[in-house]
C-alpha cells in the first residue's frame, strides 16, 4: 500500500526565515516523489519531483530512501510562498495514481 | 499554456439524483484522472483513464461512479445516485504519454450534496 504523511497540518514562519515541510512515505516498491503546491483560489500546481532533482522558486527536496522521506525546504521563505503544500507519491515507470499525503498550510509572516 | 478546464466551478444536487461533471483535458494528453477531496481531507484518487477504458480505479470508485469520454474533447465522471458523502471537491487530471510526464490538474468542482 502507498502512504504519504504530512505531519504538519499547519506551519507559521516569518519572512527570511528557513522553511521546512516535512514529507514521509511508505511504500515497498521504488517511487517517485513530488511535491504539489496550491495557492489561495488557484489550481494544485506540480512544485517539484525528485527525480529532476531541481530547486523552483528556491525550494528544494531529496529523497531520503533510509529514513522514506521527501522534506520540501527553502532557506529564505518569501510571503508569496504562503500557500497549501501537498506531498505525493506514484509508482515508478508509468502514469499510475498520485497518492498525496494531507497538506501543510504555510503561512508566512511579513 | 493549455489548461485542464472543469465545469461548472460549482453543482449543488439532491440526494439521489445524477450528477455529471465535465472536464476538458489538454489536448495532446492521452491519460486522464478524477481525485476528489473532501472538505478538510486528503485529495484521493478515484480513476485513471486511457485508451478509452479504465487503467486503474480506486475502492471508492464503486458502481455509482462511471467515466467516459464521450467525444474527443470531454471527459465526463458520472454519479448515478448521490449521497450526502460524495459532497467534496473533484479535480480532474490529464497528462502525456511518457512514463516521467506531470498530471496537470483542473480548477476543480466543488460537489454539494443537501
Amino acid at each position: 500500500a502507498q502512504r504519504v504523511t504530512q505531519p504538519e497540518k499547519l506551519l507559521s514562519v516569518f519572512k527570511g526565515a528557513p522553511v521546512e515541510l516535512k514529507c514521509n512515505y511508505s511504500y515497498s516498491g521504488s517511487p517517485e516523489l513530488f511535491w504539489y503546491v496550491q495557492y489561495s483560489r488557484q489550481r494544485l500546481q506540480l512544485l517539484l519531483r525528485h527525480i529532476s532533482r531541481e530547486s523552483i522558486k528556491g525550494f528544494t527536496a531529496d529523497l531520503n530512501k533510509g529514513e522514506t522521506s521527501f522534506h520540501l525546504k527553502k532557506p529564505f521563505a518569501q510571503e508569496e510562498d504562503s500557500a497549501m503544500y501537498y506531498c505525493a507519491l506514484k509508482r515508478g515507470g508509468s502514469n499510475y495514481k498520485l497518492t498525496f499525503g494531507k497538506g501543510t498550510l504555510l503561512t508566512v509572516n511579513p | 499554456e493549455p489548461e485542464v478546464t472543469q465545469t461548472p466551478s460549482h453543482q449543488v444536487t439532491q440526494m439521489g439524483q445524477e450528477v455529471i461533471l465535465r472536464c476538458v483535458p489538454i489536448s495532446n494528453h492521452l491519460y486522464f484522472y478524477w481525485y476528489r477531496q473532501i472538505l478538510g481531507q486528503k485529495v484521493e484518487f478515484l480513476v485513471s483513464f486511457y485508451n478509452n477504458e479504465i487503467s486503474e480505479k480506486s475502492e471508492i470508485f464503486d458502481d455509482q461512479f462511471s467515466v467516459e469520454r464521450p467525444d474527443g474533447s470531454n471527459f465526463t465522471l458520472k454519479i448515478r445516485s448521490t449521497k450526502l458523502e460524495d459532497s467534496a471537491m473533484y479535480f480532474c487530471a490529464s497528462s502525456g504519454l511518457a512514463a516521467y510526464n506531470e498530471q496537470f490538474f483542473g480548477p476543480g468542482t466543488r460537489l454539494t450534496v443537501l
